[in-house]
Protein backbone atom coordinates (compact mmCIF):
# COMPACT_ATOMS: atom_id res chain seq x y z
CA UNK A 1 0.00 0.00 0.00
CA UNK A 2 1.26 3.18 -1.29
CA UNK A 3 1.70 6.39 1.57
CA UNK A 4 1.44 9.90 0.50
CA UNK A 5 3.52 10.35 -2.76
CA UNK A 6 4.19 14.17 -3.20
CA UNK A 7 6.73 14.99 -6.67
CA UNK A 8 8.98 16.47 -7.24
CA UNK A 9 10.98 15.99 -4.90
CA UNK A 10 13.41 18.95 -5.64
CA UNK A 11 12.22 22.38 -7.49
CA UNK A 12 14.36 25.61 -8.26
CA UNK A 13 12.86 28.36 -9.33
CA UNK A 14 13.14 31.73 -9.82
CA UNK A 15 11.73 34.74 -7.76
CA UNK A 16 8.56 35.36 -10.09
CA UNK A 17 8.11 32.43 -11.61
CA UNK A 18 4.83 29.72 -10.66
CA UNK A 19 5.11 26.54 -9.76
CA UNK A 20 3.32 23.32 -9.18
CA UNK A 21 3.89 20.54 -6.57
CA UNK A 22 1.52 17.40 -6.60
CA UNK A 23 0.73 15.10 -4.21
CA UNK A 24 -1.31 11.60 -4.14
CA UNK A 25 -2.71 10.66 -0.97
CA UNK A 26 -2.99 7.40 0.90
CA UNK A 27 -4.98 4.67 -1.01
CA UNK A 28 -8.56 4.94 1.15
CA UNK A 29 -7.92 8.63 2.20
CA UNK A 30 -10.33 11.48 0.69
CA UNK A 31 -8.99 14.56 2.12
CA UNK A 32 -5.38 16.47 1.32
CA UNK A 33 -4.03 19.25 3.54
CA UNK A 34 -0.83 20.92 2.59
CA UNK A 35 1.79 22.64 4.74
CA UNK A 36 4.89 24.81 4.57
CA UNK A 37 7.78 24.21 6.50
CA UNK A 38 10.49 27.04 6.18
CA UNK A 39 13.98 25.85 7.56
CA UNK A 40 14.13 25.56 11.47
CA UNK A 41 10.52 25.94 12.36
CA UNK A 42 7.53 24.04 12.00
CA UNK A 43 5.27 23.21 9.44
CA UNK A 44 2.23 25.58 9.04
CA UNK A 45 -1.31 24.71 7.44
CA UNK A 46 -1.36 26.58 4.04
CA UNK A 47 -5.01 24.98 3.11
CA UNK A 48 -6.98 21.76 3.21
CA UNK A 49 -9.18 20.05 0.51
CA UNK A 50 -12.11 17.48 0.59
CA UNK A 51 -15.06 16.84 -1.87
CA UNK A 52 -12.66 19.15 -4.56
CA UNK A 53 -13.50 22.10 -2.32
CA UNK A 54 -10.86 24.24 0.14
CA UNK A 55 -12.62 23.65 3.18
CA UNK A 56 -9.93 25.50 5.61
CA UNK A 57 -7.82 28.05 5.23
CA UNK A 58 -4.86 28.67 7.10
CA UNK A 59 -2.65 32.39 7.24
CA UNK A 60 -1.70 32.22 3.41
CA UNK A 61 -1.80 35.20 0.62
CA UNK A 62 -3.87 34.18 -2.61
CA UNK A 63 -0.56 33.69 -4.45
CA UNK A 64 -0.88 30.30 -2.91
CA UNK A 65 -3.69 27.78 -4.36
CA UNK A 66 -4.53 24.16 -4.76
CA UNK A 67 -7.05 22.11 -6.22
CA UNK A 68 -7.89 18.18 -5.39
CA UNK A 69 -9.29 16.16 -8.47
CA UNK A 70 -11.87 13.64 -8.41
CA UNK A 71 -9.24 10.80 -7.50
CA UNK A 72 -8.78 13.10 -4.66
CA UNK A 73 -5.44 13.74 -5.06
CA UNK A 74 -4.29 17.32 -4.85
CA UNK A 75 -1.58 20.39 -6.27
CA UNK A 76 -0.17 23.38 -4.55
CA UNK A 77 0.28 26.42 -6.97
CA UNK A 78 1.98 29.20 -6.18
CA UNK A 79 2.47 32.35 -8.27
CA UNK A 80 4.75 35.17 -8.22
CA UNK A 81 7.40 33.47 -6.02
CA UNK A 82 8.90 35.35 -3.56
CA UNK A 83 12.64 34.60 -1.88
CA UNK A 84 10.48 33.97 1.22
CA UNK A 85 8.73 30.97 -0.25
CA UNK A 86 11.83 28.97 -0.35
CA UNK A 87 10.74 25.62 2.26
CA UNK A 88 9.81 22.27 2.11
CA UNK A 89 6.18 21.61 1.09
CA UNK A 90 4.38 18.42 3.19
CA UNK A 91 1.42 16.94 1.60
CA UNK A 92 -0.76 15.24 4.43
CA UNK A 93 -4.09 13.10 3.88
CA UNK A 94 -6.47 11.89 6.10
CA UNK A 95 -10.06 10.10 5.87
CA UNK A 96 -12.61 12.88 6.17
CA UNK A 97 -14.62 12.33 9.52
CA UNK A 98 -17.38 14.85 10.92
CA UNK A 99 -16.04 16.26 14.42
CA UNK A 100 -13.44 13.76 14.96
CA UNK A 101 -10.32 16.19 15.81
CA UNK A 102 -8.21 13.13 16.22
CA UNK A 103 -8.11 11.37 12.93
CA UNK A 104 -4.20 10.37 12.06
CA UNK A 105 -2.74 12.56 9.28
CA UNK A 106 -0.37 10.97 7.01
CA UNK A 107 2.57 12.84 5.44
CA UNK A 108 4.74 12.26 2.44
CA UNK A 109 8.47 13.27 2.09
CA UNK A 110 7.77 17.03 1.03
CA UNK A 111 9.21 19.06 -1.91
CA UNK A 112 12.09 21.02 -1.25
CA UNK A 113 11.31 24.22 -3.21
CA UNK A 114 14.38 26.96 -3.58
CA UNK A 115 13.60 30.22 -4.86
CA UNK A 116 16.75 31.98 -6.00
CA UNK B 1 -7.02 29.73 18.92
CA UNK B 2 -5.21 26.60 19.77
CA UNK B 3 -1.28 26.42 20.14
CA UNK B 4 1.95 24.42 21.32
CA UNK B 5 5.00 25.78 23.08
CA UNK B 6 8.07 23.03 23.11
CA UNK B 7 9.86 24.22 25.72
CA UNK B 8 13.34 22.89 24.43
CA UNK B 9 14.56 23.76 20.87
CA UNK B 10 17.35 21.25 21.61
CA UNK B 11 17.74 18.04 24.40
CA UNK B 12 21.14 16.10 24.08
CA UNK B 13 21.07 12.61 26.00
CA UNK B 14 23.01 10.05 26.51
CA UNK B 15 22.39 6.35 24.79
CA UNK B 16 20.56 4.45 26.94
CA UNK B 17 19.25 7.31 29.37
CA UNK B 18 15.79 8.64 29.99
CA UNK B 19 14.28 10.93 27.10
CA UNK B 20 11.84 13.87 28.65
CA UNK B 21 10.60 16.20 25.52
CA UNK B 22 8.47 18.82 27.03
CA UNK B 23 5.45 20.82 25.26
CA UNK B 24 2.96 22.79 26.94
CA UNK B 25 -0.42 23.50 25.28
CA UNK B 26 -3.31 26.25 24.72
CA UNK B 27 -6.64 25.27 23.59
CA UNK B 28 -9.95 26.51 24.85
CA UNK B 29 -11.37 23.29 23.89
CA UNK B 30 -10.57 19.39 24.83
CA UNK B 31 -7.72 19.04 22.61
CA UNK B 32 -6.76 16.32 20.76
CA UNK B 33 -2.78 16.53 20.93
CA UNK B 34 0.10 14.13 18.59
CA UNK B 35 4.07 13.61 18.51
CA UNK B 36 5.42 13.63 15.61
CA UNK B 37 8.78 12.61 14.36
CA UNK B 38 10.70 13.77 11.33
CA UNK B 39 14.17 12.15 10.89
CA UNK B 40 16.49 14.06 7.94
CA UNK B 41 15.05 13.87 4.64
CA UNK B 42 11.78 11.93 5.40
CA UNK B 43 8.29 12.72 5.93
CA UNK B 44 6.47 13.40 9.62
CA UNK B 45 5.78 9.95 11.36
CA UNK B 46 2.81 9.47 14.36
CA UNK B 47 4.87 8.70 17.48
CA UNK B 48 1.21 8.98 19.34
CA UNK B 49 -2.24 10.64 19.80
CA UNK B 50 -4.39 11.45 22.65
CA UNK B 51 -7.75 12.03 21.89
CA UNK B 52 -9.55 12.11 25.52
CA UNK B 53 -9.74 8.42 26.09
CA UNK B 54 -6.69 7.67 28.68
CA UNK B 55 -4.13 10.11 29.72
CA UNK B 56 -1.26 8.06 29.56
CA UNK B 57 -0.82 7.29 25.84
CA UNK B 58 2.30 4.67 24.63
CA UNK B 59 3.31 5.40 20.89
CA UNK B 60 6.30 3.18 18.51
CA UNK B 61 9.29 2.63 19.54
CA UNK B 62 8.87 2.92 23.22
CA UNK B 63 7.83 6.51 23.49
CA UNK B 64 4.80 7.84 25.77
CA UNK B 65 3.27 10.55 26.32
CA UNK B 66 1.06 11.59 29.46
CA UNK B 67 -2.03 14.33 29.12
CA UNK B 68 -1.98 16.47 32.11
CA UNK B 69 -5.22 19.05 32.20
CA UNK B 70 -3.76 20.91 35.23
CA UNK B 71 -0.52 21.88 33.80
CA UNK B 72 -1.55 21.93 30.22
CA UNK B 73 1.10 19.56 28.98
CA UNK B 74 1.92 16.98 27.06
CA UNK B 75 5.35 15.86 27.85
CA UNK B 76 6.92 13.01 25.66
CA UNK B 77 9.19 10.44 27.33
CA UNK B 78 11.12 7.35 26.49
CA UNK B 79 12.72 5.36 29.33
CA UNK B 80 16.01 4.89 27.44
CA UNK B 81 17.50 6.79 24.34
CA UNK B 82 18.75 4.70 21.22
CA UNK B 83 20.93 6.23 18.41
CA UNK B 84 18.19 5.79 16.10
CA UNK B 85 15.69 8.47 18.16
CA UNK B 86 17.61 11.02 16.93
CA UNK B 87 15.80 13.12 14.99
CA UNK B 88 13.46 16.35 15.70
CA UNK B 89 10.15 16.34 17.21
CA UNK B 90 6.54 18.16 16.87
CA UNK B 91 4.15 18.57 19.55
CA UNK B 92 0.98 19.21 17.46
CA UNK B 93 -2.75 19.74 18.47
CA UNK B 94 -5.47 19.51 16.42
CA UNK B 95 -7.70 22.52 15.36
CA UNK B 96 -11.18 22.33 16.73
CA UNK B 97 -12.99 21.98 13.08
CA UNK B 98 -11.76 19.95 10.70
CA UNK B 99 -8.35 18.26 10.24
CA UNK B 100 -6.25 21.11 10.64
CA UNK B 101 -2.86 20.65 12.47
CA UNK B 102 -1.26 23.37 14.80
CA UNK B 103 2.74 22.38 15.28
CA UNK B 104 4.96 23.13 17.77
CA UNK B 105 8.41 25.02 17.10
CA UNK B 106 9.72 21.29 17.24
CA UNK B 107 12.80 19.97 19.68
CA UNK B 108 15.97 18.61 17.91
CA UNK B 109 16.99 15.49 19.81
CA UNK B 110 20.71 14.58 20.20
CA UNK B 111 21.96 11.01 21.69
CA UNK B 112 25.24 10.60 21.94
CA UNK B 113 27.20 7.31 22.06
Amino acid sequence: DAGVTQSPTHLIKTRGQQVTLRCSPKSGHDTVSWYQQALGQGPQFIFQYYEEEERQRGNFPDRFSGHQYPNYSSELNVNALLLGDSALYLCASSLYKVGDRGTEAFFGQGTRLTVV
Amino acid sequence: AQSVTQLDSHVSVSEGTPVLLRCNYSSSYSPSLFWYVQHPNKGLQLLLKYTSAATLVKGINGFEAEFKKSETSFHLTKPSAHMSDAAEYFCVVSARYGNKLVFGAGTILRVKS
